[in-house]
């Protein structure tokens, strides 16, 4: 069974443009989050959605946003990049919604800002 | 919000010892724990997960204990395997994983000797 699959893999992006990173969660799995990673961290969480609603948010600025469609897949958005976004950016699916359901964490995509 | 402390933060065993790593969170309300493996280039993979209402929790070489009282965690890997070498994280949920996400530790890096 395919797990969680992230894309673009790496992405190089220069200071003040836009990047959209996509996820597709395990089939059947209905909720995705997304989390940050810089090197040398934990993940730290930025949002999550189930049923295409938006459920949680973590402290991140308004540059960061997210959807998700009809499919259970999502994307992640974040405007006028910053030096500090550079981090692997992690997808995570579950189930549901809630800490009933565990987390299956994604490859990840590699944002490198210059 | 919820803060969670992991120590140490490198641990190195020889190979068929045991290893143990410790965590303590500050939320009271916190009730999942789930422990995850991130090797180089990957995604986390959940290992183990136990919830408020077990103390200790066991799945062949790996074992988790949870104490609520004390607001503190630890795994526990038993005959290590070179295999087992990797950065590990544990992580806690307050509300249900959801609205808050998972908190995650900063990390242990595991390393084992031959």
């Amino acid at each position: 069974d395919a797990g969680v699959t992230q894309s673009p893999t790496h992405l190089i992006k220069t200071r003040g443009q836009q990047v959209t990173l996509r996820c597709s969660p395990i089939s059947g799995h209905k909720s995705v989050s997304w989390y940050q990673q810089v090197l040398g961290q934990g993940p730290q969480f930025i949002f999550q959605y189930y049923e295409k609603e938006e459920r949680g948010r973590g402290n991140f600025p308004d540059r960061f946003s997210a959807r998700q469609f009809p499919n259970y897949s999502s994307e992640l958005n974040v405007n006028a990049l910053l030096l500090g976004d550079s981090a692997l950016y992690l997808c995570a699916s579950s189930f549901g919604f809630g800490n009933a359901y565990e987390q299956y964490f994604g490859p990840g995509t590699r944002l490198t800002v210059t | 919000g919820e803060n969670v402390e992991q120590h140490p933060s490198t641990l190195s065993v020889q190979e068929g010892d045991s290893a143990v790593i410790k965590c303590t969170y500050s939320d009271s309300a916190s009730n999942y724990f789930p422990w995850y493996k991130q090797e180089l280039g990957k995604g986390p993979q959940l290992i183990i997960d136990i919830r408020s209402n077990v103390g200790e929790k066991k799945d062949q070489r790996i074992a988790v204990t949870l104490n609520k009282t004390a607001k503190h965690f630890s795994l526990h890997i038993t005959e290590t395997q070179p295999e087992d070498s990797a950065v590990y994280f544990c992580a806690a949920s307050v509300s249900g994983g959801g609205a808050d996400g998972l908190t995650f530790g900063k990390g242990t890096h595991l390393i084992i000797q031959p």
